[in-house]
């Protein structure tokens, strides 16, 4: 069965430092992941989605995140944090062994300090 | 504005009503999902619908009930509702059903509060 686990429910970066957000997976077969953010009183959003082509993969708002099969990752980051970065981001798994439901990890709350 | 919309934003009820959460999808998706997003048990997938069936059920208890509609729109009805259900509800919708990793664009979200 496929999983979703997200080290770390609180992260705090200061303005400018690297964003670095994890994210491992279980999957009976390559998957498909996404990574989601969520800011204060909306709903989700695509940041960016792994879907079997480059590993690398580049998103919106300056985030990208590399998918390694050999650690089962998918971890998020930005080189330099930006106050308006302040989210919840969450990662997500679509496993096609299981019909491509998607699992959504816990969460990460980021803050950005001054 | 991810095209999702929800509604109501906000519902305040007491303990053992009933309500609706309305959803429109986005223009041209076929599916609709129902997460519940609480700060004790996270965001929650509770059901899925393709096309007007039922997909996919998650966490969803049997006081809760969801349909889709033929104009593709959702509701979820909660029922006998308990102070635990006090939760934010996403709606999200996809263009297609389980066929290849499916983008889901989330709505605002309903607020409900029970008291």
């Amino acid at each position: 069965a496929q999983s979703v686990t997200q080290l770390g429910s609180h992260v705090s970066v200061s303005e400018g430092a690297l964003v670095l957000l994890r994210c491992n997976y279980s999957s009976s077969v390559p998957p498909y992941l996404f990574w989601y953010v969520q800011y204060p009183n909306q709903g989700l959003q695509l940041l960016l989605k792994y879907t079997s082509a480059a590993t690398l993969v580049k998103g919106i708002n300056g985030f990208e995140a590399e998918f390694k099969k050999s650690e089962t990752s998918f971890h998020l980051t930005k080189p330099s944090a930006h106050m308006s970065d302040a989210a919840e981001y969450f990662c997500a798994v679509s496993d096609p062994g299981g019909g491509f439901k998607t699992i959504f990890g816990a969460g990460t709350r980021l803050f950005v300090k001054a | 504005d991810s095209g999702v919309t929800q509604t109501p934003k906000h519902l305040i009820t007491a303990t053992g009503q009933r309500v609706t959460l309305r959803c429109s999808p986005r223009s041209g998706d076929l599916s609709v999902y129902w997460y519940q997003q609480s700060l004790d048990q996270g965001l929650q997938f509770l059901i899925q619908y393709y096309n007007g069936e039922e997909r996919a059920k998650g966490n969803i208890l049997e006081r809760f009930s969801a349909q889709q509609f033929p104009d593709l729109h959702s509701e979820l009805n909660l029922s006998s509702l308990e102070l635990g259900d006090s939760a934010l509800y996403f709606c999200a919708s996809s263009v297609g059903g389980s066929v290849g990793p499916q983008t889901q664009y989330f709505g605002p979200g309903t607020r409900l509060l029970v008291l």
